[in-house]
């Protein structure tokens, strides 16, 4: 299994602003997600994280808004950029660890006025 | 979009009943995961059943997996006020680890 942090937990921001969630792994993994859970509703993949090289983003994200850096093998960030209350919602980043098994951060509850 | 479909919606059963949920997909797929979020918190990771699996057992947890009905259900047995939470399938389709999240089921247990 892999164990996951997430910084902020959450987060109370103004429109317009920016802000960047990290996300760090125990364990070197290859594989790490990132996954938006809007209110009241399932989580939709936003991009996978890539070790040196750049995120490849699921169609309805785009590189600007959601730009994302994975430094290393334990490590990520999603910035939510020029935010605006509809992006108000919980940020979840995940690995995956031996076996396929895709372990889950506790999430970054974003509130965006 | 969503790959999977769970029903129902919303379970309310008595502590110590059984809580079956289904998920149903429509591409076929390289392995299913359940997972749990309690109160829109993370998700904890329940059971992984790979598509040449029929089913796998994990203490209270009893998974099925059909893929000529492209279905899977989670059987919780004995239930309790803390198995309260929702419930969501996701598959895996093609081995690249990009989950695609069913709407989930909301399992309340009344103690």
């Amino acid at each position: 299994s892999a164990v996951i942090s997430q910084k902020p937990s959450r987060d109370i921001c103004q429109r317009g602003t920016s802000l960047t969630i990290q996300c760090q792994v125990d364990s070197q993994v290859t594989m790490m997600f990132w996954y938006r859970q809007q209110p009241g509703q399932s989580l939709t993949l936003i991009a996978t994280a890539n070790q040196g090289s750049e995120a490849t983003y699921e169609s309805g994200f785009v590189i600007d808004k959601f730009p994302i850096s994975r430094p290393n093998l334990t490590f990520s960030t999603l910035t939510v950029s020029n935010m605006s209350p509809e992006d108000s919602s919980i940020y979840l980043c995940s690995a995956q660890a031996s076996y396929n098994e895709q372990f889950f951060g506790p999430g970054t509850r974003l509130t965006v006025l | 979009s969503q790959q999977g479909e769970e029903d129902p919606q919303a379970l309310s059963i008595q502590e110590g009943e059984n809580a079956t949920m289904n998920c149903s997909y429509k591409t076929s797929i390289n392995n299913l995961q359940w997972y749990r979020q309690n109160s829109g918190r993370g998700l904890v990771h329940l059971i992984l059943i790979r598509s040449n699996e029929r089913e796998k057992h994990s203490g209270r947890l009893r998974v099925t997996l059909d893929t000529s009905k492209k279905s899977s259900s989670l059987l919780i047995t004995a239930s309790r006020a803390a198995d309260t939470a929702s419930y969501f399938c996701a598959t895996d389709r093609s081995n690249t680890g990009k989950l695609i999240f069913g709407q989930g089921t909301t399992l309340q247990v009344k103690p």
